[in-house]
């Protein structure tokens, strides 16, 4: 069974600083997805980020990176230059890709992020 | 940029009411999902869904529950006899393809029901 944990309920971070989300995962399968996903007050659930376990390199997007330590199965979402606009609620999620039929994404608790002007 | 888009936003039922949730996936994805998020808590999976049949679902989707493609572009989540416990926001997504789909699914805004 996979498992995603967010160990922080909440996060706070001033403007401009670099913060760091955790997320570790738990499965026994080689092949499978990682995905940071931002929900702000509005509801939508918006895709940030994404890391396949046989990816060598750390996943990349503008101010968002993925730092992926597979051996610790961590998969830590780095958001840098924070803005107010990026307080939110961050889930972290995890799809399976060796299972028969598993499509579907497994999510975490999610961390709350508060941007302080 | 295609969108998932989702109707209503908001709905407000009687307890013991049936309730039918829209939602249009993008046009040439292949997968659709519907989830769920009671208020504060994460995101839970409901079920799967391909070529016009249910692929997979989980133990939150008994008999109350049911899903149907009507036409070439909507999505429909029904819930019959809807519960208090039913209150939450109902996201339903849609991927292009299934497990060799290498990014996440789109989803759309959700759907807020209260059930009163």
């Amino acid at each position: 069974a996979q498992k995603i944990t967010q160990t922080q309920p909440g996060m706070f971070v001033q403007e401009k600083e670099a913060v760091t989300l955790d997320c570790t995962y738990d499965t026994s399968d080689q092949s499978y997805g990682l995905f940071w996903y931002k929900q702000p007050s509005s509801g939508e659930m918006i895709f940030l980020i994404y890391q396949g376990s046989y990816d060598e390199q750390n996943a990349t997007e503008g101010r968002y990176s993925l730092n992926f330590q597979k051996a610790r199965k961590s998969a830590n979402l780095v958001i840098s230059a924070s803005q107010l606009g990026d307080s939110a609620m961050y889930f972290c999620a995890m799809r399976d890709y060796s299972g028969a039929g598993s499509y579907q994404l497994t999510f975490g608790k999610g961390t709350k992020l508060s941007v302080i002007p | 940029e295609p969108e998932v888009t989702q109707t209503p936003s908001h709905q407000v039922t009687q307890m013991g009411q049936e309730v039918i949730l829209r939602c249009v996936p993008i046009s040439n994805h292949l997968y659709f999902y519907w989830y769920r998020q009671i208020l504060g808590q994460k995101v839970e999976f409901l079920v799967s869904f391909y070529n016009n049949e249910i692929s997979e679902k989980s133990e939150i989707f008994d008999d109350q529950f049911s899903v149907e493609r009507p036409d070439g572009s909507n999505f429909t989540l029904k819930i019959r006899s809807t519960k208090l416990e039913d209150s939450a926001m109902y996201f339903c997504a849609s991927s292009e393809e299934g497990r060799d789909a290498n990014y996440g699914y789109t989803f759309g805004s959700g759907t807020r029901l209260t059930v009163v």
